[in-house]
């Protein structure tokens, strides 16, 4: 399977705490990117990292991109109970005649109040 | 801007009957348009891609047959789950892209399809 992996599958913490999620994939990228998804929802994309890129900001988010290891990380800092979704990453490949993204496994985030 | 609707919302149908989903893009032309299933708690997988005026390309293990995807205008997409079964009953989503190489993906807020 393409799909790439996210580990952890899930994760709970308080508000206030940082939560980081890791994604691994397995294929030559043009770029990755995070969305979120609340329950029984759309995607919400949040930011994307070319692969000539080590590191990128928006906000509370900070995501890594280590092309080597063909991994990413998503950093929330100071967490809030309204970050509470599912979080995916997806990496844009070349598909042939269409570019096309692949979906990894997910995390599901908890932020308890 | 960048805007994607999705046609029903949820839909409840009998085994063996079709269903159609429209996908739209509402406020930009979409060249290519993805079609994807989430079973619960699972991520999201691609199904086809759908390109204008063209047949649409299935993933490996898509039925094309039960799957009919229709990309007939650049707004406008749709996939008809034909016979159903309960088997197919998913969460599906679709995207729009503004053009074949791009990597821009907007995506529509989904439909529930429940087959009974």
């Amino acid at each position: 399977s393409q799909q790439g992996e996210e580990d952890p599958q899930a994760l709970s913490i308080q508000e206030g705490e940082n939560a980081t999620m890791n994604c691994s994939y397995k294929t030559s990228i043009n770029n990755l990117q995070w969305y979120r998804q609340n329950s029984g929802r759309g995607l919400v994309h949040l930011i994307l990292i070319r692969s000539n890129e080590r590191e990128t900001h928006s906000g509370r988010l900070r995501v890594t991109l280590d092309t080597s290891k063909k991994s990413s990380s998503l950093l929330i800092t100071a967490s809030r109970a309204a970050d509470t979704a599912s979080y995916f990453c997806a990496t844009a490949v070349y598909g042939g005649a269409t570019n096309k993204l692949i979906f990894g496994t997910g995390t599901l985030l908890a932020v308890q109040p | 801007g960048a805007v994607v609707s999705q046609h029903p919302s949820w839909v409840i149908c009998k085994s063996g009957t079709s269903v159609k989903i429209e996908c739209r893009s509402l406020d930009f032309q979409a060249t290519t348009m993805f079609w994807y299933r989430q079973f619960p708690k699972q991520s999201l997988m691609l199904m086809a891609t759908s390109n204008e005026g063209s047949k649409a390309t299935y993933e490996q293990g898509v039925e094309k047959d039960k799957f009919l995807i229709n990309h007939a205008s650049l707004t406008l997409s749709t996939l008809t789950v034909t016979s159903a079964h309960p088997e197919d009953s998913s969460f599906y989503i679709c995207s729009a892209s503004p053009g074949r190489r791009s990597y821009e993906q907007y995506f529509g807020p989904g439909t529930r399809l429940t087959v009974t």
